[in-house]
């Protein structure tokens, strides 16, 4: 059984610009959850999907955008990149109608903007 | 969605028991109580969950009173490897749960 795994590791792009972040999902996951956390900040929730539809957003502008495949593997686009978009990305899987909010979290992709 | 409250930081000494109490007064019935651990540029990794009393693991063990507005997450004989920070999360895990993340709790393990 393989876990969470997102690439890439690190990316640095510059403002305006747009950017892709990939995450595959836990074996057995059918539900995929993203996260941007800031420096000394807890994780904030972006989005979730299940099915292949968003399920659920934050407080976040259509910017950041995400895509689910029937496989369960997961995409976070973001657009127009502001300085601020500097963070760790985490992508979580989960099992729906799985007991409580256990979800198991990827390394993270650490995206730069300058 | 239940709001956690947990202090922002604590210092404990190797050995030592440490216990981190979370607050959530305004917890659904349906929900669960979850923690996590996270290192450094790291993502989260889940400790332990309950609904009600005691439950123990290999890691750690989580004590919820009667009422279920609090919960405290123990962790025995800590280690300087347990340094990290520590989220207390309530929720269901239905399809409209959205999971909060508060600030967390850095514990800091001292040799």
């Amino acid at each position: 059984e393989t876990g969470v795994t997102q690439s890439p590791t690190h990316l640095i792009k510059t403002r305006g610009q747009q950017v892709t972040l990939r995450c595959s999902s836990q074996s057995g996951h059918n539900t995929v959850s993203w996260y941007q956390q800031a420096l000394g900040q807890g994780p904030q929730f972006i989005f979730q999907y299940y099915r292949e539809e968003e399920n659920g957003r934050g407080n976040f502008p259509p910017r950041f955008s995400g895509l689910q495949f029937p496989n369960y593997s997961s995409e976070l686009n973001v657009n127009a990149l502001e300085l601020d978009d500097s963070a760790l990305y985490l992508c979580a899987s989960s099992v729906r109608g799985g007991m409580g909010n256990e979800q198991f979290f990827g390394p993270g992709t650490r995206l730069t903007v300058l | 969605l239940a709001k956690t409250t947990q202090p922002i930081s604590m210092d404990s000494y190797e050995g030592q028991e440490v216990n981190i109490t979370c607050s959530h007064n305004n917890i659904a019935t349906n929900d669960y109580i979850t923690w996590y651990q996270q290192f450094p540029s790291q993502g989260p990794r889940f400790i332990i969950q309950g609904y009600k009393t005691k439950v123990t693991n290999e890691v750690a063990s989580l004590f919820i009173p009667a009422d279920r507005k609090s919960s405290t997450l123990s962790l025995p004989r800590v280690s300087l490897s347990d340094t990290a920070v520590y989220y207390c999360l309530v929720g269901d895990g239905g399809a409209d749960d959205k999971i909060i993340f508060g600030k967390g709790t850095r514990l800091h393990i001292l040799p």
